[in-house]
């Protein structure tokens, strides 16, 4: 049982590039969610999907766009990657939003240089 | 202002000797509060989820408690083990907030032989 599954596990972009976080879990839960994680800060929603065929915003979405494709996978885009946007992005999913029981996946570390 | 405090930053404890961290919050309303542990390089995983009405949860050496009036709460590790090394994150869920988690900075705990 995989849980949730983020690839890939390391990137580095260029200022200007383009790049796609995805993730799949395989937990059957409706609820799937983007977080960034940055030095001395507390984890920040980007983007969530309350269940199949819906994204919304979260905190901090600037610079981000999210698709829902299907039950299972839920992906993050970088159009325009900036500095700013170096951190670590886990992805995490919930039978429902208002479930105690979140999974992580181990994340993406990306560097935009 | 983080709405999620936690102290210490850090710690180095001896193996085998008991630590205990703080967590402070302004959130409020709020449905449950919940510690994660984070190992390097993982996501989260839960340790402990107590409702506003709880007082304490155990999880085998991990023991949480929360004073809901103070509006603190704090992790209590028993005979701490190699192991335990790890960040250990603070997570509350304002109430009506539909799964938009609150997540303090995280106390990072190195257990030395």
């Amino acid at each position: 049982n995989a849980g949730v599954t983020q690839t890939p596990k390391f990137q580095v972009l260029k200022t200007g590039q383009s790049m796609t976080l995805q993730c799949a879990q395989d937990m059957n839960h409706n609820s799937m969610y983007w977080y960034r994680q940055d030095p001395g800060m507390g984890l920040r929603l980007i983007y969530y999907s309350a269940s199949e065929g819906t994204t919304d915003k979260g905190e901090v979405p600037n610079g981000y766009n999210v698709s829902r494709l299907n039950k299972r996978e839920f992906s993050l885009r970088l159009e325009s990657a900036a500095p700013s946007q170096t951190s670590v992005y886990f992805c995490a999913s919930s039978e429902e939003m208002e479930s105690y029981g979140y999974t992580f996946g181990s994340g993406t570390r990306l560097t935009v240089v | 202002k983080n709405q999620v405090e936690q102290s210490p930053q850090s710690l180095i404890i001896l193996e085998g000797k008991n630590c205990t961290l703080q967590c402070n919050y302004t959130v409020s309303p709020f449905s449950n509060l919940r510690w994660y542990k984070q190992d390097t390089g993982r996501g989260p995983v839960s340790l402990t989820i107590m409702t506003f009405s709880e007082n304490t949860k155990s999880n085998g050496r991990y023991t949480a408690t929360l004073d809901a009036d103070t509006k603190q709460s704090s992790l209590h590790i028993t005979a701490s083990q190699l192991s335990d090394s790890a960040s250990y994150i603070c997570v509350v869920s304002p109430t009506n907030s539909w799964g938009k988690l609150q997540f303090g900075a995280g106390t990072q705990v190195v257990v030395t032989p």
